[in-house]
């Protein structure tokens, strides 16, 4: 069986760094991307980004580009993203999530990570 | 636009059908996905390449496609099915993955 499992839930003051993580199981994790979707309180999705943990080719999208970082240890089966200084306005739940083979669609999601800026 | 665009809501009473649509030019060249998400939850598939169906997803799911609209048919909605429903696409030779706004059904 599939699973992604992501790290808990984060309360972070502006300013802070923070690395979230998802671990996958149940396949090769090496050979699908893994991509990161914002959902910001009562909103809606948006795509963040995605890695290929078999060489860390990893792709943003232009609003998030240069607002954090994407990473993954293939060693360790783990998918990261992570921020140097958050602010109030990342506030949101963040999900990771497997591409399908077809790589245009996320066919396996986490369970979530929550994390809350506030000072 | 690289936008795909949704109703905000959808309302039905139980037994009856639901429909909602995703508008956009992106749909024209490539395939779109459904998601259902029910409060305090993770997306889920319902949908894939338009018109496929997950194990595990009722029957009474279905999805079509005409030009840049496709449409997610709920068919006998139950309570069960009250969620907010996303569509999708995405082309990794463009870099490029879109959500729709998302729509809320009501099941009333």
């Amino acid at each position: 069986e599939v699973q992604l499992v992501q790290s808990g839930a984060e309360v972070k003051k502006p300013g802070e760094s923070l690395k979230i993580s998802c671990q996958g199981s149940g396949y090769s994790f090496t050979s699908y991307w893994i991509g990161w979707v914002r959902q910001m309180p009562g909103k809606g999705l948006e795509w963040m980004g995605i890695i290929y943990p078999s060489d860390s080719d990893t792709r943003y999208s232009p609003s998030f580009q240069g607002q954090v970082t994407i990473s993954a240890d293939k060693s360790i089966s783990t998918a990261y993203l992570q921020w140097s200084s958050l602010k109030a306005s990342d506030t949101a739940m963040y999900y990771c999530a497997r591409l399908g083979s077809s790589v245009n669609w996320f066919d396996h999601w986490g369970q979530g990570t929550l994390v809350t800026v506030s000072s | 636009s690289d936008e795909l665009t949704q109703p905000p809501s959808v309302s039905v009473s139980p037994g009856q059908t639901a429909r909602i649509t995703c508008s956009g030019d992106p749909l024209a060249k490539q395939y779109a996905y459904w998601y259902q998400q029910k409060p305090g939850r993770a997306p889920v598939v319902v949908m894939y390449k338009d018109s496929e169906r997950p194990s595990g997803i009722p029957d009474r799911f279905s999805g079509s496609s005409s030009g840049t609209t496709v449409t997610l048919t709920i068919s006998g909605v139950q309570a069960e099915d009250e969620a907010d429903y996303y569509c999708q696409s995405g082309d990794i030779t463009t870099n490029y993955w879109v959500f729709g706004g998302g729509t809320k059904l009501t099941v009333l």
